[in-house]
C-alpha cells in the first residue's frame, strides 16, 4: 500500500536558518502530494502541493518539488521565523485516499 | 467560503462510557473523511465517505466505532464504549473529487 516516510524531529533551527524536512514516498500510479502544518493548539492547515513530476508547490516561503524518480518531496524555506514553529506532516493522496507521515516537530529560536 | 465545522472541541469521559462527535464539512464536498491522531503521531485514517456511502473503514475498530453520513452531509462518529487507548485528536476533512483535504479544527478526547 501507500506509505509516507519522513524526516524524525524534533528539529531546532535558529532563526534565518536554512530548512530541509526530508520526505518520501511509496506509492501505486500518480498520487497528489502534500504539506500540512499544525500550529500549537490549531487543526492541520494545508501548506502547499504538487499534483504531477517535476511540479513545485510555494506557499508562505516555503518550496516543494515532486521528484518521481527520487520518490521524494523535500520541504524547504531559506530563512526560518520563530513563527514557523509547528509540526510538519508530508502526505500522499492516492484513490482518494490521504496518507500522513508522522510528522516533524520544528523549533525556531530567536 | 466556511471551513469545516466540528463540535464538540473537548471531551473528557470514563472508560466504557460512549460519546459521539459531529462534523460539518464544506459546502458542495462530496468526500468526507474522519481521522484518529494520537500525541505525537501523523492522522490514522478511520472512515471516508463519498456522499453517503462507506469508501473505505478499514481501519475502524467496528466493535466499538461507527460513523454515518445521513443525506450526503453532516457527519458523525460514535465510540461506545470507550477504552483508554481512544483519547486522541479525532479529525474530521472534506474535499473535493480531485484535490487537497481541508481539515476541522478537531474534537480533543480524552478517557479517563
Amino acid at each position: 500500500g501507500n506509505s509516507v516516510t519522513q524526516m524524525e524531529g524534533p528539529v531546532t533551527l535558529s532563526e534565518e536558518a536554512f530548512l530541509t524536512i526530508n520526505c518520501t514516498y511509496t506509492a501505486t500510479g500518480y498520487p497528489s502530494l502534500f504539506w500540512y502544518v499544525q500550529y500549537p493548539g490549531e487543526g492541520l492547515q494545508l501548506l502547499l502541493k504538487a499534483t504531477k513530476a517535476d511540479d513545485k508547490g510555494s506557499n508562505k516561503g516555503f518550496e516543494a518539488t515532486y521528484r518521481k524518480e527520487t520518490t521524494s518531496f523535500h520541504l524547504e524555506k531559506g530563512s526560518v521565523q520563530v513563527s514557523d514553529s509547528a509540526v510538519y506532516f508530508c502526505a500522499l493522496k492516492g484513490n482518494e485516499k490521504l496518507t500522513f507521515g508522522t510528522g516533524t516537530r520544528l523549533t525556531i529560536i530567536p | 467560503e466556511a471551513g469545516v465545522a466540528q463540535s464538540p472541541r473537548y471531551k473528557i469521559i470514563e472508560k466504557r462510557q460512549s460519546v459521539a462527535f459531529w462534523c460539518n464539512p464544506i459546502s458542495g464536498h462530496a468526500t468526507l473523511y474522519w481521522y484518529q491522531q494520537i500525541l505525537g503521531q501523523g492522522p490514522k485514517l478511520l472512515i471516508q465517505f463519498q456522499n453517503n456511502g462507506v469508501v473505505d473503514d478499514s481501519q475502524l475498530p467496528k466493535d466499538r466505532f461507527s460513523a454515518e453520513r445521513l443525506k450526503g452531509v453532516d457527519s458523525t462518529l460514535k465510540i461506545q464504549p470507550a477504552k483508554l487507548e481512544d483519547s486522541a485528536v479525532y479529525l474530521c476533512a472534506s474535499s473535493l473529487d480531485v484535490g487537497p483535504s481541508f481539515f476541522g479544527p478537531g474534537t480533543r478526547l480524552t478517557v479517563l
